[in-house]
This record gives C-alpha cells, structure tokens and sequence, in this order.
C-alpha cells in the first residue's frame, strides 16, 4: 500500500507569497494529482502528471520519480487560492487513488 | 477538462429513509466511476470502484447492501443509501475516468444529512 505524506498540514501566507506545497510516497505510481478542495467541498483536479513538470496560469507542478516527490507551487498567491490541496496517486496498473491528508492553505490579503 | 456533475448538492433525510445520490459524466464516456467519502478534516476514502454494466467492486469494510451501486450507462452512475443513520452523514464525492485515461475527474460533492 502506497503512504502519501503532504507537508505542510497547514501553512499561512501574505498575499504575494510564492507557495511550494510537498507530496511524497512510497512505492512506484502510475501517476500523481494535484487536487484542489474549497471550503464548499468541490473538488477540483489541478493536475495529472507522471514526469517533469507541468504548469497552468501560477500554478506549476513538479514530479522527481527517483525521489519520489513532488511539489505544488503557487506563484504570486492570492486569497482565493485559500483551499485544501490535495496529494493523490495511482499505482502501477491500479486505477485507485491513495489520498494525501491535504494541506490547508490560508492567504492573507 | 471534463465535467462531471452529481445531484443533489446536498440532501437531508430522516433515520431510516434511503436517499439516491446521481454521478453524471457530461461530456465524456466513463468506463469507470469511483465513489468516495469525506469525513470533516479527513481525507477522502474509496468506497467502491463501478464499471460500466458490471458489479461495483466495494473496499474493505463498506457495506455492499448498504451503499448499492448501480453504473447503468457510460455517463451514469447512482449511490443509494438504504436505511440511512446519522452516522451515514458525511460528503459522498465521485469520480469518473475515462477509456484509456488515468486522470480522474471529480464531481462537486454531495453533503448527506442523516436526522
């Protein structure tokens, strides 16, 4: 069974932080999501990537498969960005997800 | 990205009445569904992995005769909680994939209040 481990649990920034948000695991995965869960509970998937990196408007993702870590970057950090961001991988041919316990992230304006 | 909706957003029921949750894939074929659960601060927990015309396969320790799963099409999938109790109150969340596809498109949520 894959152990997710997101750190930190909880972080608080000044609005213009730049945000790094880390994920890491076990065994070897499929691929890693980026989950993002508002106060409301809706969850939305931010990214899927198995290698590199990838990047959508601030937000950028990053995946060492050696070191079996990722992180979550949040780039000029605003308000709305406050959520909980969520860790999940896929095994080797296993479509189930292993969750992270998430990190809540509250910006400050 | 793909859209997945679930209905309702949110739902009281009383103890001892089922309430059907819907999954609804919008704009895509979904082979398979997953259906989650959220307690508060929590992260969330499979429940049950649905493919399209075949039985759910349910995780360790969810009652199979309690959360009946039905995937009757490709867009489609239900959640109904039979002989609902208070503590059946929780976030009930799927998801959908796609064929060929690993990346798992979530629905809003449903919040289930059992009184």
């Amino acid at each position: 069974k894959n152990e997710v481990e997101q750190s930190p649990q909880n972080l608080t920034a000044q609005e213009g932080e730049f945000i790094t948000i880390n994920c890491s695991y076990s065994v070897g995965i499929s691929a890693l999501h980026w989950l993002q869960q508002h106060p409301g509970g809706g969850i939305v998937s931010l990214f899927m990537l198995s290698s590199g990196k990838k990047k959508h408007g601030r937000l950028i993702a990053t995946i060492n498969i050696q070191e079996k870590h990722s992180s979550l970057h949040i780039t000029a950090s605003h308000p709305r960005d406050s959520a909980v961001y969520i860790c999940a991988v896929g095994g080797v041919g296993n479509e189930k997800l292993t969750f992270g316990t998430g990190t809540r992230l509250t910006i400050i304006p | 990205g793909a859209v997945v909706s679930q209905h309702p957003s949110r739902v009281i029921c009383k103890s001892g009445t089922s309430v059907k949750i819907e999954c609804r894939s919008l704009d895509f074929q979904a082979t398979t569904m997953f259906w989650y659960r959220q307690f508060p601060k929590q992260s969330l927990m499979l429940m049950a992995t649905s493919n399209e015309g075949s039985k759910a396969t349910y995780e360790q320790g969810v009652e199979k005769d309690k959360f009946l799963i039905n995937h009757a099409s490709l867009t489609l999938s239900t959640l109904t909680v039979t002989s609902a109790h208070p503590e059946d109150s929780s976030f009930y969340i799927c998801s959908a994939e796609g064929r060929g596809r690993y990346e798992q498109y979530f629905g809003p949520g449903t919040r289930l209040t059992v009184t």
